[in-house]
C-alpha cells in the first residue's frame, strides 16, 4: 500500500510568510495527487489537483510541484485566512491515501 | 454549482450496518462523467477514503474496507449511498461524500457517526 509521508506537522508563521509543506510518497504515483485545506469544524477543500493544477477560484498564491515522488504545496504569501490545516492526497490507487496533515498556525 | 448533502442515523450499534445517504443538488447525476466518493474522518484525527463509484454503477473500493462496505447510486433519485458492515467502535467518525475521481473536488458538510451500544 502506498504510504504519504507529509511534513512537517505543525508550521508556525506569520501573516506574509512563504509556507511550504512537503508530502513524500512511498512509491511512484505520477501526479496523482490533490493538495486540500480544512478548517475546524469544515469539510476540506481542495487547492491543487494532478500535483499541480489550480483548482478553480483558489488563489494563485497557492502553488503546487512535483520532484519525482516528493510533492510541495507553496504558498507565496501567507494571509490570515490561510492559518487551518493541509492535507496531501494520492489517487494512483484505490485506497487515497492522505498524508497525516499540517497545521499552519500563528508563530 | 453542485451541493452534497449527508444523511443517515448519528448512532449504531457495534456489528450493525452504518447506512448512509448523499444527496446532490444543483445537477444531475445521470448526466454523466461523474465520479461519487465517500470518506471519513477519526474524531482529531486524519482522513481515509473509503471508496467511490462511477455515475454508471462502476465501484472502486479502498482495499482496507473492501470486504464490508457497498457504495451504491440511484441517478433517478440523485442520490448514492454508503453500507458499511459489521460497524465496531473503531469505526465512529465524520463521515464525508464528495463529487471526483479518487479525489475530492466537492464535499458535503459531512456527518458525525458514533458507534456504540
Amino acid at each position: 500500500d502506498i504510504q504519504m509521508t507529509q511534513s512537517p506537522s505543525t508550521l508556525s508563521a506569520s501573516v506574509g510568510d512563504r509556507v511550504t509543506i512537503t508530502c513524500r510518497a512511498s512509491q511512484n504515483i505520477n501526479e496523482w495527487l490533490a493538495w486540500y485545506q480544512q478548517k475546524p469544524g469544515k469539510a476540506p477543500k481542495v487547492l491543487i489537483y494532478h500535483a499541480s493544477t489550480l483548482e478553480s477560484g483558489v488563489p494563485s498564491r497557492f502553488s503546487g510541484s512535483r520532484s519525482g515522488t516528493e510533492f510541495t504545496l507553496t504558498i507565496s504569501s501567507l494571509q490570515p485566512d490561510d492559518f487551518a490545516t493541509y492535507y496531501c492526497q494520492q489517487y494512483a490507487t484505490y485506497s487515497g491515501t492522505f498524508g497525516q496533515g499540517t497545521k499552519v498556525d500563528v508563530k | 454549482q453542485v451541493q452534497l448533502q449527508e444523511s443517515g442515523p448519528g448512532l449504531v450499534k457495534p456489528s450493525q450496518t452504518l447506512s448512509l445517504t448523499c444527496s446532490v443538488s444543483g445537477g444531475s447525476m445521470s448526466s454523466g462523467g461523474d465520479y461519487w466518493g465517500w470518506i471519513r474522518q477519526h474524531p482529531g484525527k486524519g482522513l481515509e477514503w473509503i471508496g467511490y463509484i462511477y455515475y454508471r454503477g462502476s465501484t472502486y473500493y479502498n482495499p482496507s474496507f473492501q470486504s464490508r462496505v457497498t457504495i451504491s447510486i440511484d441517478t433517478s433519485k440523485n442520490q448514492f449511498s454508503l453500507n458499511l458492515r459489521s460497524v465496531t467502535a473503531a469505526d465512529t467518525a465524520v463521515y464525508y461524500c464528495a463529487r471526483g475521481e479518487g479525489w475530492g473536488r466537492v464535499w458535503g458538510q459531512g456527518t458525525t457517526v458514533t458507534v456504540s451500544s
